[in-house]
């Protein structure tokens, strides 16, 4: 159904590192820049990383994002309870323009 | 102080038609490309609409295409998503968000750097 696909879940003790995948294809991820929101519980997402692994004002660098032919891949490190969100990457995506993977929700055991 | 403030949303029938609204302040408007972009209930996000800085060139998903029309008001700093005949699917938290794009080295980046906090529609019998 969504063009970028993520793991549903992902979880991890406060203080670890977790990582959460974003795979497309060709026609998207593999020539295209990938960005990354963070959606908190009843609020609206927000800017993670922009360009593959850039950082906006603000964003601690607890967060960071790679990316590697049609995959990518957004680290949390130092995890905190806070850090409890659904998370979702984006990109172009050459016949449908502005698409989302379907969200990863991270639990913080 | 920099924010996107949506308006408009409600509860309607199937084939009825609304109009959201979206108003912009702390950048200059008319400098970026703006988008709409909604989540069903307990769903990911999914892109509606965009439209460029000057209003001259839209964008649609196809699941709204000849249904939506986006549009904007630089002179009120305000962005609009009309929608008529509604469907039960359309049934959404709409935001309103800025959109960053540029083309480099054959590459695209697209991002949303501000949202707002979103519209409620509902569309039900």
């Amino acid at each position: 159904q969504y063009v970028l696909t993520q793991p549903p879940s992902v979880s991890a003790a406060p203080g670890q590192k977790v990582t959460i995948s974003c795979s497309g294809s060709s026609s998207n991820i593999g020539n295209n820049y990938v960005s990354w929101y963070q959606q908190l519980p009843g609020t609206a997402p927000k800017l993670l990383i922009y360009d593959n692994n850039k950082r906006p004002s603000g964003i601690p660098d607890r967060f960071s994002g790679s990316k590697s032919g049609t995959s990518a891949t957004l680290g949390i490190t130092g995890l905190q309870t806070g850090d409890e969100a659904d998370y979702y990457c984006g990109t172009w995506d050459s016949s449908l323009s502005r698409v989302f993977g379907g969200g990863t929700k991270l639990t913080v055991l | 102080e920099v924010q996107l403030l949506e308006s408009g949303g409600g509860l309607l029938q199937p084939g009825g038609s609304l109009r959201l609204s979206c108003a912009a302040s702390g950048f200059t408007f008319s400098d970026y490309a703006m988008s709409w972009v909604r989540q069903a209930p307990g769903k990911g996000l999914e892109w509606v609409s965009g439209i460029v800085g000057s209003g001259g060139t839209t964008y649609y998903a196809d699941s709204v295409k000849g249904r939506f029309t986006i549009s904007r008001d630089n002179s009120k700093n305000t962005l609009y998503l009309q929608m008529n005949s509604l469907r039960a699917e359309d049934t959404a938290v709409y935001y309103c968000a800025k959109d960053l794009s540029y083309y480099s080295n054959g590459w695209y980046s697209i991002y949303f750097d501000l949202w707002g906090r979103g519209t409620l529609v509902t569309v039900s019998s």
